[in-house]
């Protein structure tokens, strides 16, 4: 089954650039998304499509993908952007099975 | 307004059933892929069901043979069948609809599920 690694946790400070990654073999060829979860919420949708966004979420989020590194970029990172961010994608030589990555929560200092 | 409810969590014994509904409001769960996903106290996002708008269905291997998605057109309503729980099925279920076969845009707010004895 296809297997998708984040850093379990990444610190920023206020006003500056956070990068969480998400690793898999060859997860260029796939789509990534990106959640953003707050404690005791839903997941919220903040990146889809490696790099588009939903509406409603600032400009200050962004996603690349490429080779075996998919980043989700926090830029100006603010108080409220402090959650934990799953990426995502779909194994569809695994039976059309849906995978998550851990999780990486973001502290901001 | 786009919005999901989830309901029918709850305290069950350990080889019992549940079944959790997900009532969608201001789109077609017929025309869209819905999938169910799962978080252990503590943990992370675990995907655990996919229904397509054709009527496919496939499992992650943790529930297979255990658990069935289905939906009821006429309600509007996906469904997440349970059988033989496990303590390790213990979880909020959220019901998520798939946007384009591919990202989860809108979820609903979960059901807790715990299994116990």
């Amino acid at each position: 089954s296809y297997v998708l690694t984040q850093p379990p946790s990444v610190s920023v400070a206020p006003g500056k650039t956070a990068r969480i990654t998400c690793g898999g073999n060859n997860i260029g060829s796939k789509s990534v998304h990106w959640y953003q979860q707050k404690p005791g919420q839903a997941p919220v949708l903040v990146i889809y499509y490696d790099s588009d966004r939903p509406s409603g979420i600032p400009e200050r989020f962004s996603g690349s993908n490429s080779g075996n590194t998919a980043t989700l970029t926090i830029s100006r990172v603010e108080a409220g952007d402090e959650a934990d961010y799953y990426c995502q994608v779909w194994d569809s030589s695994s039976d059309h099975s849906g995978v998550f990555g851990g999780g990486t929560k973001l502290t901001v200092l | 307004e786009v919005q999901l409810v989830e309901s029918g969590g709850g305290l069950v014994q350990p080889g019992g059933s549940l079944r959790l509904s997900c009532a969608a409001s201001g789109f077609t769960v017929s025309s869209n892929y819905m999938s169910w996903v799962r978080q252990a106290p503590g943990k992370g996002l675990e995907w655990v069901s996919v229904i397509y708008s054709g009527g496919s269905t496939y499992y992650a291997d943790s529930v297979k043979g255990r658990f069935t998605i289905s939906r009821d057109n006429s309600k509007n309503t996906l469904y997440l069948q349970m059988n033989s729980l496990r303590a390790e099925d213990t979880a909020v279920y959220y019901c998520a609809r798939v946007a384009q076969g591919e990202a989860f845009d809108i979820w609903g707010q979960g059901t807790m599920v715990t299994v116990s004895s």
